[in-house]
């Protein structure tokens, strides 16, 4: 399988409960990243990683925790949520630089908290 | 403080005509430029970029124009189809990452 695939594509998860989205990439990139979209916002960075290491977390609440074991698997951790959380989380990935060549994104974890 | 902006939310077109959608921005570091559509229920797809060393990309019938005194940017779609009904989001480059603006949804009416 080639691109970037997310699971799950849809979560409906309580705001006590524990839970995880996972990327997967099969294209050799080296950096990987997750999003969050909201309505009527711009596309959010959350974290990045850069050949397994977190280069960026732009200030990101404890309640998600990102993991990396290698340079084709992301994480997203999701604990103790709230609706405000409700979102679109996209992972991407892309060559260490993406300069003109841009992001390789997923379709997205459609996520929303009750 | 919003570094990438587009300030049109939606656009409405006609089958044949252009489509002009527009993006300013306030960095004047950011060395590339991209316009990414996504389609309801899919993840943003990369459509076209462009070199902040250059004012004009072309790609079909996609054009991006630069305009860097103004930090302005703007996507053409000649013609339009109704299958470029979509969001359109921008984005600028700065070192690894991209910062997006908000996404102008277009229709293209038949």
């Amino acid at each position: 399988e080639t691109g970037v695939t997310q699971t799950p594509r849809h979560l409906v998860m309580g705001m006590t409960n524990k839970k995880s989205l996972k990327c997967e990439q099969h294209l050799g990139h080296n950096a990987m990243y997750w999003y969050k979209q909201s309505a009527k916002k711009p596309l959010e960075l959350m974290f990045v990683y850069n050949f397994k290491e977190q280069t960026e977390n732009n200030s990101v609440p404890s309640r998600f925790s990102p993991e990396c074991p290698n340079s084709s698997h992301l994480f997203l951790h999701l604990h103790t949520l709230q609706p405000e959380d409700s979102a679109l989380y996209l992972c991407a990935s892309s060559q260490d630089y993406p300069g003109a060549r841009g992001y390789t994104f997923g379709s997205g974890t459609r996520l929303t908290v009750v | 403080d919003q570094q990438v902006k587009q300030n049109s939310p939606s656009l409405s077109v006609q089958e044949g005509r252009i489509s002009i959608l527009n993006c300013d921005y306030t960095n004047s570091m950011f060395d590339y430029f991209l316009w990414y559509k996504k389609y309801p229920a899919e993840g943003p797809t990369f459509l076209i970029s462009i070199s902040s060393i250059k004012d004009k990309n072309e790609d079909g019938r996609f054009t991006v124009f630069l305009n860097k005194s103004a930090k302005h940017l703007s996507l053409h779609i000649v013609p339009s189809q109704p299958g470029d009904s979509a969001v359109y989001f921008c984005a600028a480059s700065g070192t690894y990452k991209y910062i997006f603006g908000t996404g102008t949804r277009l229709k293209v009416l038949a």
